[in-house]
């Protein structure tokens, strides 16, 4: 079946330097990768998603980069804000039926 | 905000009663999911439905049953709620129409005493 992890579990990033959030996935059938931010007591939000056969994707401030030689997804933020503070989980589907979800990093901005 | 309604939004119920959570939707989405999340698991799939009365197991389905009768409505019930079903329900809907985005709810939290 599908797998999917993180790399870590935690990220600290001082306020406006760049992150880097890591994913790996063991199923090279998924459609899509995508990359969703939990706040604290509140449901996942989409943030953006890559097809498989794309190897980058840019979205405002944000950058997602598929490797499938390695099976490797990233997420990078660039400029962090206090905002960005969150639990990012990465994501893949195979067509609309199942979305499986990794562990999740938490990501916390240093002032 | 997607029109995505989880209610009860907190519970406690005691182990071997059987405890229904419901998920509504205003948006006329196709797909609709039941996903738990507990510390160190992420998210997991418990059930989903592709459309009215059509549902489908996810990978931790045991113990739980889905029901869709109605396209804005999916509701999850545990049968007989043991601890190890403590947990923050979250439900979500879709309509991949080209795109994978899905909405998710505000979350369930249910104590299993």
């Amino acid at each position: 079946g599908e797998s999917v992890g993180l790399h870590l579990p935690t990220l600290s990033v001082q306020e406006g330097d760049n992150s880097i959030i890591n994913c790996a996935y063991s199923n090279s059938a998924s459609d899509y990768f995508i990359w969703y931010k939990q706040e604290s007591g509140k449901g996942p939000q989409f943030i953006i998603d890559i097809r498989s056969n794309m190897d980058k994707r840019q979205g405002q401030r944000v950058t997602v980069l598929l490797n499938k030689t390695v099976k490797h997804l990233s997420l990078q933020i660039a400029a962090t804000q206090p905002g960005d503070s969150a639990v990012y989980f990465c994501a893949l589907s195979q067509g609309a039926q199942k979305l499986v979800f990794g562990q999740g990093t938490r990501l916390t901005i240093n002032p | 905000d997607a029109g995505i309604t989880q209610s009860p939004r907190h519970k406690v119920t005691e182990t071997g009663t059987p405890v229904t959570l419901r998920c509504h939707q205003t948006e006329n989405h196709r797909y609709m999911y039941w996903y738990r999340q507990d510390p160190g698991h992420g998210l997991r799939l418990i059930h989903y439905s592709y459309g009215v009365k059509d549902t489908d197991k996810g990978e931790v389905s045991d113990g739980y049953s889905v029901s869709r009768s109605k396209t804005e409505d999916f509701l999850l019930t545990l049968e007989s709620a043991t601890s190890s079903q403590t947990s923050v329900y979250f439900c979500a809907i879709s309509d991949f129409q080209g795109r994978t985005e899905a909405f998710f709810g505000q979350g369930t939290r249910l104590t299993v005493v």
